[in-house]
């Protein structure tokens, strides 16, 4: 147990969807990042948020949106999806210790 | 921009053997460095953050080194054993992004009993 916990764990959208990835950290982790991890790859960053506003974002289109919540729980959501976006998403939150990463979920586009 | 490289790509030895996995960064302005170990298909599991004033950190059999000045970080792994089989993966953040991770590709490692 990691305290980060991602939903769903596995998830099937056909191309042109839209999709809402959900990360929930504990309780004091006002830093949350997403990042998007291809087959092979290292995990590239999406966008951070620190209480509830985006406060860094990488080279992702404007199609990939958060949220981030009072209770500590986060949202990655993808509008139009494509192919390529086929990926396993990451969350991570960060403690004085470091970041501590969720166990993702594995998006398939079809 | 920040690149971090990651040699080998992949990496196979027998039970028993210690080994060095490398990890290599452009800029060497880095709040610390991050070693990362994945299972297949899951998520990232810490094992040693060295933070940029460190030269090293050690955790059981494991031992990172960082040299900022060259770009370079060194995870240390004695006495392998098959439950060390997985990706590792080293991250840095950059000083002027915050908490903005980059990430090498991973070396791929199978321990064989």
């Amino acid at each position: 147990e990691t305290g980060v916990t991602q939903s769903p764990t596995h998830l099937i959208k056909t191309r042109g969807q839209q999709v809402t990835l959900r990360c929930s950290s504990q309780s004091g982790h006002n830093t949350v990042s997403w990042y998007q991890q291809a087959l092979g790859q290292g995990p590239q960053f999406i966008f951070q948020y620190y209480r509830e506003e985006e406060n860094g974002r990488g080279n992702f289109p404007p199609r990939f949106s958060g949220l981030q919540f009072p209770n500590y729980s986060s949202e990655l959501n993808v509008n139009a999806l494509e192919l390529d976006d086929s990926a396993l998403y990451l969350c991570a939150s960060k403690s004085n210790y470091g970041y501590t990463f969720g166990s993702g979920t594995r998006l398939t586009v079809v | 921009k920040q690149e971090v490289t990651q040699i080998p790509a992949a990496l196979s030895v027998p039970e028993g053997e210690n080994l060095v996995l490398n990890c290599s960064f452009t800029d060497s302005a880095i709040y610390n460095l991050q070693w990362f170990r994945q299972d297949p298909g899951k998520g990232l599991t810490s094992l040693l953050l060295i933070q940029s004033s460190q030269r090293e950190q050690t955790s059981g059999r494991l031992n990172a080194s960082l040299d900022k000045s060259s770009g370079r970080s060194t995870l240390y792994i004695a006495a392998s054993q098959p439950g060390d089989s997985a990706t590792y993966l080293c991250a840095v953040p950059l000083m002027n992004t915050g908490n903005q991770f980059y990430f090498g590709t991973g070396t791929s490692l199978t321990v064989i009993p």
